[in-house]
Order: structure tokens, then sequence, then C-alpha cells
């Protein structure tokens, strides 16, 4: 997986409460990204990030927040769940916004 | 806002045949195409990058076209293999500087 990793792989939350998901990266590249992939809908971009502490919304970025104040670690976080945030959520990074962009392993999110 | 459509969702045919998964985006002036693999419980591996100068893209048996004018572009699978069975998906950017769209895939199953 392009030297990317993310931590939990698989979480179990209640509705409500604050959910941290976290990326981490060995190859130093410029941008990384969040994905929410659900049936019917596809992969959806949430946030990404172009830089240390720099960072834009993507197409449902409602509800979610992140940070990165490491080049290598790119945080999305939920402050307070919601059962429609129940996913699987990937993070990818790129050289690039335009080039080829390199996936996690994904993080099973389920909020009841 | 680009759309981008994959069609079929799902595909099944014997191994050996060769094959062609279609990907048709909305907006036609777009900077480049990627094409991704994801197998079950996996993230998406690139397979081929194609740039909005560029018409096709090879690697081993899998080719990739572009017809950014009809907004249009094809992966074609040959010889196809029982390994080659995943979820295919295309992803446009519009530009430089934004993320990729990407179409909901279509899921290949090559029957031994």
């Amino acid at each position: 997986d392009a030297g990317i990793t993310q931590s939990p792989r698989h979480k179990v939350t209640e509705t409500g409460t604050p959910v941290t998901l976290r990326c981490h990266q060995t190859e130093n590249h410029r941008y990384m990204y969040w994905y929410r992939q659900d049936p019917g809908h596809g992969l959806r971009l949430i946030h990404y990030s172009y830089g240390v502490k720099d960072t834009d919304k993507g197409e449902v970025s409602d509800g979610y927040s992140v940070s990165r104040s490491k080049t290598e670690d790119f945080l999305l976080t939920l402050e307070s769940a919601t059962s429609s945030q129940t996913s699987v959520y990937f993070c990818a990074i790129s050289d690039g916004l335009a080039l080829e962009q390199y996936f996690g392993p994904g993080t099973r999110l389920t909020v009841t | 806002k680009q759309e981008v459509t994959q069609i079929p969702a799902a595909l099944s045919v014997p191994e050996g045949e060769n094959l062609v998964l279609n990907c048709s985006f909305t907006d036609s002036a777009i900077y480049n195409l990627q094409w991704f693999r994801q197998d079950p419980g996996k993230g998406l591996t690139s397979l081929l990058l194609i740039q909005s100068s560029q018409r096709e893209q090879t690697s081993g048996r899998l080719n990739a076209s572009l017809d950014k004018s009809s907004g249009r572009s094809t992966l074609y699978i040959a010889a196809s293999q029982p390994g080659d069975s995943a979820t295919y998906l295309c992803a446009v950017t519009h530009s430089g500087n934004t993320p990729l769209v990407f179409g909901k895939g279509t899921r290949l199953s090559v029957i031994a």
C-alpha cells in the first residue's frame, strides 16, 4: 500500500461520541486525502491537505474536521459521530493534486 | 459539476475473454483520467493514468484509451484471468488544482 497505514482498521462507536482516524505515510508526499466509500455512492472526497496546516474541503465535509501537523500524518475527526457516518474511510496520498494517487487499506467505522 | 459514469455496474465473463470496461464523464475539459482496481475489503490500486493530451496508455494486458471530445474512456483487458476479478474505478480531474471525481465502478468477475 505504498507506505500508507491507517489506524484503527476497524472501529465500532456509539452515536454522539468523538472519533479520530489516523493516516500515516512514509513517502513524503505533499498531498493527503480522506475519502469515504458507501454502496450506491462510490468514493467521495471528505477533505484533503496540500501541506502542513493547509487543508481544503471536499464534496462531503459536513460533520468532519481534519488536521495535519506533520507531513506524514493526516487526522480525520468526527466531533460527534452519527449513524450516517458509518462507512469505510480511505486515506490517499499523491505528489500533486492531479498526479497518481496511492491508497491506504481503509478503516471500517460503524456508528451504532 | 463533473459526473463520472461507469456502465455496466457488474460484468461476468469466462476466463480468456478479452473485455472492455467503459467510463464516461460529463465535462470533457479534463486534465487527466485514472483507472484503479479495488479488491474486496482492500484499498484502491492505481492501474493507469492518461493525461488529457494522450490517447492511450498500456500496462501489460491492460490498455486504457481516452476520447476527451466525446467524454469517454475505455479499459481493455486482454486474455482475462480469474485474478482480474475486482472492481474497476475510473476517476477524472478537471485541472491541476482540483481533486479527483470518481465513478462508482464496474465489478468484474472472471469465471474459470
